[in-house]
This record gives C-alpha cells, structure tokens and sequence, in this order.
C-alpha cells in the first residue's frame, strides 16, 4: 500500500532533550516536506527536500533540522526542543517538488508535547 | 506576501444543507489549488484539485469547487451535507514561478460541524 508513514504518533517530552519524527514514503517520492499545524494558523512548512541530500528551509525552520541521505526517508530533527515547538507534525511526499501537478500525500501526523 | 484565506473559521449546519467555503488566494501568477479534509484525529486527505482546464472540478465525496481566476478564489461546495461530513476542511495552493519550491500555502482551516 503506498503511503507515507511517522514515527512515534505521539510523544511527549521536556525541553532541550534531542528528538527525531522519522518520516519514511514507499511511493519512491524525490519531494518530501515537513508541516506544523497549529489552531488558527493552518499548516506551515518548516523544512523540504527536493531529492536526496537537498534540503531548505520552508517558512518557519527555526529549531528543527533534517536530512534526507535516502530517497524514501526524511526525519525532522529537534536538537533541544521547547515548549514552543509543542504541535502537530505532518509529513508529506510527492513524485516532484516545484512547479509540479503532483499531489502532496501526507503522513498520519506526530503529536508533540514539550513541557 | 502571497496568502490564502479562509473566510468561516467555524461552520455548523444541520444534516442535508448546502455547503459553501470559501478561500481566496493572493497572487497574481498561476497557481495549483487544492482542497484538504481532516477527520478528527486523522491525516489529510485530499478532496480535489485543480491545475488547469475545466474551473469546476469535483472531487471525492460529492464535492465540488469552483476556481475563478478573476476573483482568486477557489470555494468549495457540497449540496447535502452530511454527519460524516464533520472535519476540518484545508484550502492550499502552490504556486508558480521562480523562487516558489513546491510549497503548500495553507489557509488557517475550516472546522464544520454537522448536526444530525
């Protein structure tokens, strides 16, 4: 079954301790991105990926970081988490980035707590 | 800065209304517009989309959006609603042209509630 698959789904933890959200699509997708939904203000994207080893910053990267050294993977780093990142996390993959006709499909979503 | 919005943050009708979002887009060049629904505690599943040709596009679920270019805006419509129907409905676009990656703008959402 194609889709795009996050890990854990939920996780809480407490400020500055290291997390990775793996984010891993079986649909051999070269974009990937990571959104955050926040009440109120939709889903920003906060780092992409246009293929393997290119990564930028989306609208709001501050405190997160990525890598993507393998097509089908693409975690999101938060190498010292505060309270402010407490959200709801999205992955999403397409077959191109850019100026695309491609549809974003998205994983099931990460809900972090940093306390 | 290019921006989509969403008019109603929070809509509640009653089973078997007609159903209008509305969304708006600001930019002048061409864009891919796309309508996303999310079931309580589920992922985003796309509804329809548009790209090019025919503004009137229908999607999953008997919805339909219209896309006109004059107006910018792109709002989404059903004629029945139904309970099953209650989510939190997504309007995004992507953008062409340079510098623009790809990137999903997203409106703030639209929670409807249906009444059964």
């Amino acid at each position: 079954e194609a889709q795009v698959t996050q890990n854990p789904r939920y996780l809480i933890t407490v400020t500055g301790k290291k997390l990775t959200v793996t984010c891993s699509q079986n649909m051999n997708h070269e974009y990937m991105s990571w959104y955050r939904q926040d009440p109120g203000l939709g889903l920003r994207q906060i780092y992409y990926s246009m293929n393997v080893e290119v990564t930028d910053k989306g609208d709001v990267p501050e405190g997160y970081k990525v890598s993507r050294k393998e097509k089908r993977n693409f975690p999101l780093i938060l190498e010292s988490p505060s309270p402010n990142q407490t959200s709801l996390y999205f992955c999403a993959s397409s077959l191109y980035g850019g100026d695309s006709t491609d549809t974003q499909y998205f994983g099931p979503g990460t809900r972090l707590t940093v306390l | 800065a290019q921006s989509v919005s969403q008019h109603n943050h929070h809509v509640i009708l009653s089973e078997a209304a007609s159903l209008e979002l509305g969304c708006n887009y600001s930019y002048g060049g061409t864009v891919n517009l796309f309508w996303y629904v999310q079931y309580p505690g589920q992922h985003l599943q796309l509804l329809l989309k548009y790209f090019s040709g025919d503004p009137l596009v229908k999607g999953i679920k008997g919805f339909e959006a219209e896309f006109i270019k004059s107006k910018f805006s792109f709002n989404l419509r059903k004629p029945s609603v139904q309970w099953s129907d209650t989510a939190e409905y997504f309007c995004a676009v992507i953008l062409h042209g340079s510098g623009n990656t790809g990137k999903l703008i997203f409106g703030q959402g639209t929670t409807l509630q249906v009444k059964p």
